[in-house]
């Protein structure tokens, strides 16, 4: 079973860029998590979203967006970039049930670089 | 407040020692999940286990083996015979119920040295 896959893995951009990040979740969950890595801050919540719809946010400016799409795939969109945003992007997909919870799988991240 | 704390920045240890990773948590809900888990050098978060706050059991898989223990609020994490491919970052984690939004602690850096 394929895991989850994000890309592209690598990117770098400068002040002032937008830029859109894609996750592919595994087949069958429902639920994409992001998540923004950072030696200062660590792993920070920044939205969830299930059956294309966002279920829970974190806080971040408004800046930062998602959304998801019918086939459970999510893309992540960082507009005017700052300095502060590179980071790694963590994607995370689960079946996302509430009744019966179930853990998260995480992708290998988008190491985004804002120069 | 929700928060995890993961005291221990980081750990270096002999290959064949035993290890344990602290895991603080805080919460005011009484349905909560935990979690712990592994980050090697290439980035990618791996799950190791989850516990549900109504599961006080202690879990054993292989070498690894966790203590919850609901009265310190702790969740702690043991490597037993440690080796050098258990070098990475560890990460606890707290989700409640009903989101899928996790806490994660600051992370252990454990180094395994041969």
């Amino acid at each position: 079973k394929a895991g989850v896959t994000q890309t592209p893995r690598y990117l770098i951009k400068t002040r002032g860029q937008q830029v859109t990040l894609s996750c592919s979740p595994i087949s069958g969950h429902r639920s994409v998590s992001w998540y923004q890595q950072t030696p200062g801050q660590g792993l920070q919540f920044l939205f969830e979203y299930f059956s294309e719809t966002q279920r829970n946010k974190g806080n971040f400016p408004g800046r930062f967006s998602g959304r998801q799409f019918s086939n459970s795939r999510s893309e992540m969109n960082v507009s005017t970039l700052e300095l502060g945003d590179s980071a790694l992007y963590l994607c995370a997909s689960s079946f996302g049930t509430i009744l019966k919870y179930n853990e998260q799988f995480f992708g290998p991240g988008t190491r985004l670089t804002v120069l | 407040a929700q928060k995890v704390t993961q005291a221990q920045t980081e750990i270096s240890v002999v290959e064949k020692e035993d290890v344990t990773l602290d895991c603080v948590y805080e919460t005011r809900d009484t349905t909560y999940y935990l979690f712990w888990y592994k980050q090697p050098p290439s980035g990618e978060l791996v799950f190791l286990i989850r516990r549900n706050s109504f599961d006080e059991q202690n879990e054993i898989s292989g070498r690894y083996s966790w203590n919850f223990q609901k009265s310190t609020s702790s969740f702690n994490f043991t490597i037993t015979a440690s080796q050098v491919v258990d070098s990475a970052v560890y990460f606890c984690a707290l989700a409640h119920s009903g989101t899928y939004k996790y806490i994660f602690g600051t992370g252990t850096r454990l180094k395994v040295l041969a």
